[in-house]
């Protein structure tokens, strides 16, 4: 299995502002995923960040809100901009490990914006 | 197309009883069963992943699921619950031809009564 750290784990946003999410992994992997979990609700996938070109992005979430970098095959970011309190989630990495196709979770990143 | 169908939002068990906890699915391909349980405040952790080898599938903490193509059902059950089983399941499906994709159930939220 991978080990996937996330940084903030926790954080107090104000409306309009932006804060960038870091997800570090232990090894190298390939398929590296960023997941929004709304409060009560089950997980939605953002998009899915490729290492060295544009990440791709799922229906309803676009760049220009959710900028991600992946410079490598171990650390990825999630920027979320001109934050609103419609963006207070917990936002997830995920990454596909090397024993086939299961999926592991860092431990989230609970934003809250007022 | 997939999708993924847990029954029941929430599921109250007393201590010490069995749990079910149901799952329904729909896949094109031969399909990749996932549960994970996330324990409050917590990331998703893996319980058991099902990938066409052995039908029952044993995982951990004594969770077991058994994939039944002719229902198109992936129930997972404990014989015995413990107050620590307290958490949010869910059920996900995945197929990787092609792509990788991973589908996500609502979530059944598992209460746990002295």
């Amino acid at each position: 299995s991978a080990v996937i750290s996330q940084k903030p784990s926790r954080d107090i946003c104000q409306r309009g502002t932006s804060l960038t999410i870091q997800c570090q992994v232990d090894s190298q992997v390939t398929m590296m995923f960023w997941y929004r979990q709304q409060p009560g609700q089950s997980l939605t996938l953002i998009a899915t960040a490729n290492q060295g070109s544009e990440a791709t992005y799922e229906s309803g979430f676009v760049i220009d809100k959710f900028p991600i970098s992946r410079p490598n095959l171990t650390f990825s970011t999630l920027t979320v901009s001109n934050m609103s309190p419609e963006d207070s989630s917990i936002y997830l990495c995920s990454v596909v490990g090397d024993s086939g196709n299961t999926i592991y979770f860092g431990e989230g990143s609970w934003l809250t914006v007022v | 197309a997939q999708s993924v169908t847990q029954l029941d939002s929430h599921v109250s068990v007393s201590e010490g009883t069995p749990v079910l906890l149901r799952c329904n699915y729909s896949s094109s391909y031969s399909p990749s069963l996932f549960w994970y349980v996330q324990h409050p405040n917590k990331g998703l952790q893996l319980l058991l992943k099902y990938t066409s080898a052995a039908t029952l599938v044993k995982g951990i903490n004594g969770f077991e699921a058994e994939f039944k193509k002719s229902e198109t059902s992936f129930h997972l059950t404990k014989p015995s619950a413990h107050m620590s089983d307290a958490a949010e399941y869910f059920c996900v499906v995945s197929t990787t031809s092609g792509t990788y994709k991973y589908i996500f159930g609502t979530g059944t939220r598992l209460k746990v009564l002295a």
